[in-house]
């Protein structure tokens, strides 16, 4: 099953707006981190907000982290056409352990009209 | 710092056949993972490299393997090709801390395989 869970699916805004994107997960994590796709090419890596961290920044970023209600958002600020594309979160479930690996939702399609 | 390395970028092969992709990452980076995107099932894990011992393996059939080498660098293969097989195979690395366990993981453009 899918630990991380985008929400919205899709989202259509115009350019200097700002777009929010929130996931869910299910279970205790490390670290959560936030990526972006562009169409059928390699994820971008964004950002990486740690479990015991509340709130990150880079740049047009700004990441939260809520561990009790298991749930981040990624806002982007002052949009560009150019950050057009998908996002997604993942999920690190293991703390240190031998057995890394993310988890990922289904991303948001985020389109920034010109 | 050169990023992660995928070749080759795209690949179409016939069902039944093999294909194997190759990795390689940070330079630095001991731990790789493989992933699998398809439309459908988006991205899944298909397991994790550290050290030439793979550490965790997901939920594919027994026609998916990997390994890694000493320099780190990494392939992964799939024997006996299928229809549904057909995805973007994504590898990532990163760093992995004693204090603190794996970093950002880095991905590369990705290996887009296309089986008829």
């Amino acid at each position: 099953s899918q630990q991380g869970e985008e929400d919205p699916q899709a989202l259509s805004i115009q350019e200097g707006e700002n777009a929010t994107m929130n996931c869910s997960y299910k279970t205790s994590i490390n670290n959560l981190q936030w990526y972006r796709q562009n169409s059928g090419r390699g994820l971008v890596h964004l950002i990486l907000i740690r479990s015991n961290e509340r709130e990150k920044h880079s740049g047009r970023l700004r990441v939260t982290l809520d561990t009790s209600k298991k749930s981040s958002s990624l806002l982007i600020t002052a949009s560009r056409a150019a950050d057009t594309a998908s996002y997604f979160c993942a999920t690190d479930a293991n703390s240190g352990g031998s057995n890394y690996k993310l988890t990922f939702g289904k991303g948001t399609l985020l389109t920034v009209n010109p | 710092k050169a990023g992660v390395t995928q070749t080759p970028r795209y690949l179409i092969k016939t069902r039944g056949q093999q294909v194997t992709l190759s990795c390689s990452p940070i330079s630095g980076h001991r731990s790789v993972s493989w992933y699998q995107q398809t439309p459908g099932q988006g991205l899944q894990f298909l397991f994790e490299y550290f050290s030439e011992t793979q550490r965790n393996k997901g939920n594919f059939p027994g026609r998916f393997s990997g390994r890694q080498f000493s320099n780190s660098r990494s392939e992964m293969n799939v024997s006996t090709l299928e229809l549904g097989d057909s995805a973007l195979y994504l590898c990532a690395s990163s760093l992995w801390i004693i204090s603190g366990g794996n970093t950002e993981a880095f991905f590369g453009q990705g290996t887009r395989l296309t089986v008829v």
